[in-house]
This record gives structure tokens, C-alpha cells and sequence, in this order.
């Protein structure tokens, strides 16, 4: 049972652009939502991360919006540059055992 | 700050041969290590928690025998897979946390394992 999903699994953005992707889950327990960027052949780096009693959080070009009722939330990525051209894995966790889930991951690919 | 470091980057083994894979926390004290393995482009696969002084925790379906990992300090945990096989080839990556902030878990650059 995959209890993060996120789309899309692949997507593909003009330098510029706007990148978004999603991620839903299903367990309310969780209560920790990072996001991690990976680079080919390098280990994942914590991007951004929000906790639920915030509707979004916002670090330079990169936001995570988040619905509880909905349980879904999304990274955007503003003025994508190439450079930003990775795999984006969201994950969530709860203060349980505090060890995350990872969605299967995103590669985004920003074309100049 | 929260610096995780592995070693090595990249080995080669022969079959039936063991590697050892180290990590290491380089500016903070690791009270839980986490050992991962991700194939391409694929997620990460948790394959077991180490708490410093502690026997690892493993994950359904990891066989505890072929992957040895010790935690014997608060800034070092070892993966060792012994009797390696090609099917053991992948790329592994660890990753700590510290007391002080439970959630947040700090990965290392990866090591990729290639058996022969």
C-alpha cells in the first residue's frame, strides 16, 4: 500500500516556468511534510518542509502548499532554471516513529 | 551544518566477496542512523534503523545476515554486505538525525556498489 503518491512521474519545463508537483496522502497521522531534491548519482538533500497547522511555506523560489482536508500537498518551483533539473521526492512522517515515507519521486527536467 | 559523509563514493567487488560501506556524521552527534538502498530511478527502500549502541532494526524482507550494520558511535554506523552477489549491486545511502530534531534526517552522498 503506497501511502504517498506523487505526480506527475516525470515533467518537463521551459527555463522560466512554473514546476509543480503533487503529492497525496493517506495516513492523518502524519505531521511532517519534507521535500527532497537528488541529484544523479548523489544522495537526497532536504529542500523545504512544512508541518500541517500551516497552509504553505515559502524559501526563495520554492513553496509547499498544503491542504489537510484534502490531504494533498505541492511543491512549486518558480522561475525554474536548469539548474533545478532533478528528481523531486516528497515524503511525510509522524512523531511516531518520525521516519518518512517517500513518494516515488518526480524527475523534472528544465530545458534553457 | 547537519553534514553527512559516506565512504566510499563507489566500490567494485567480486561475487562472494564482502564490502564495507561507512557513514558518518561530521559536524553533529547521529543518535539514529539510517541505511537506504534505491535502485534506478526508482524511491528510496529503508532497509533498517541504527540507534548508537543498539542492534539495528531491520526491515521486512532485508536479510539482517547479508547486511551487517553496526552504530557503535554517536558519528559512524557501517553497512556490510557480506557474500556479495550482482543482484546486491545498488546504489546505498545513509542517512542520520540527531536528537535535537527528530523529523529532519540528513543523507549522505551515496555509495555505489557494483558486483562483478
Amino acid at each position: 500500500q503506497q501511502q504517498v503518491k506523487q505526480s506527475p512521474q516525470s515533467l518537463i519545463v521551459q527555463k522560466g516556468g512554473i514546476s509543480i508537483i503533487n503529492c497525496a496522502y493517506e495516513n492523518t497521522a502524519f505531521d511532517y511534510f519534507p521535500w527532497y531534491q537528488q541529484f544523479p548519482g548523489k544522495g537526497p538533500a532536504l529542500l523545504i518542509a512544512i508541518r500541517p497547522d500551516v497552509s504553505e511555506k515559502k524559501e526563495g523560489r520554492f513553496t509547499i502548499s498544503f491542504n489537510k482536508s484534502a490531504k494533498q500537498f505541492s511543491l512549486h518551483i518558480m522561475d525554474s532554471q536548469p539548474g533545478d533539473s532533478a528528481t523531486y521526492f516528497c515524503a511525510a512522517s509522524s512523531g511516531g516513529s518520525y521516519i518518512p515515507t517517500f513518494g516515488r519521486g518526480t524527475s523534472l527536467i528544465v530545458h534553457p | 551544518g547537519a553534514v553527512v559523509s559516506q565512504h566510499p563514493s563507489w566500490v567494485i567487488c567480486k561475487s562472494g566477496t564482502s564490502v564495507k560501506i561507512e557513514c558518518r556524521s561530521l559536524d553533529f552527534q547521529a543518535t539514529t542512523m539510517f541505511w537506504y538502498r534505491q535502485f534506478p530511478k526508482q524511491s528510496l527502500m529503508l532497509m533498517a534503523t541504527s540507534n548508537e549502541g543498539s542492534k539495528a532494526t531491520y526491515e521486512q524482507g532485508v536479510e539482517k545476515d547479508k547486511f551487517l550494520i553496526n552504530h557503535a558511535s554517536l558519528t559512524l554506523s557501517t553497512l556490510t554486505v557480506t557474500s556479495a552477489h550482482p543482484e546486491d549491486s545498488s546504489f546505498y545511502i545513509c542517512s542520520a538525525r540527531s536528537q535535537a530534531g527528530l523529523y529532519e534526517q540528513y543523507f549522505g552522498p551515496g555509495t555505489r556498489l557494483t558486483v562483478t
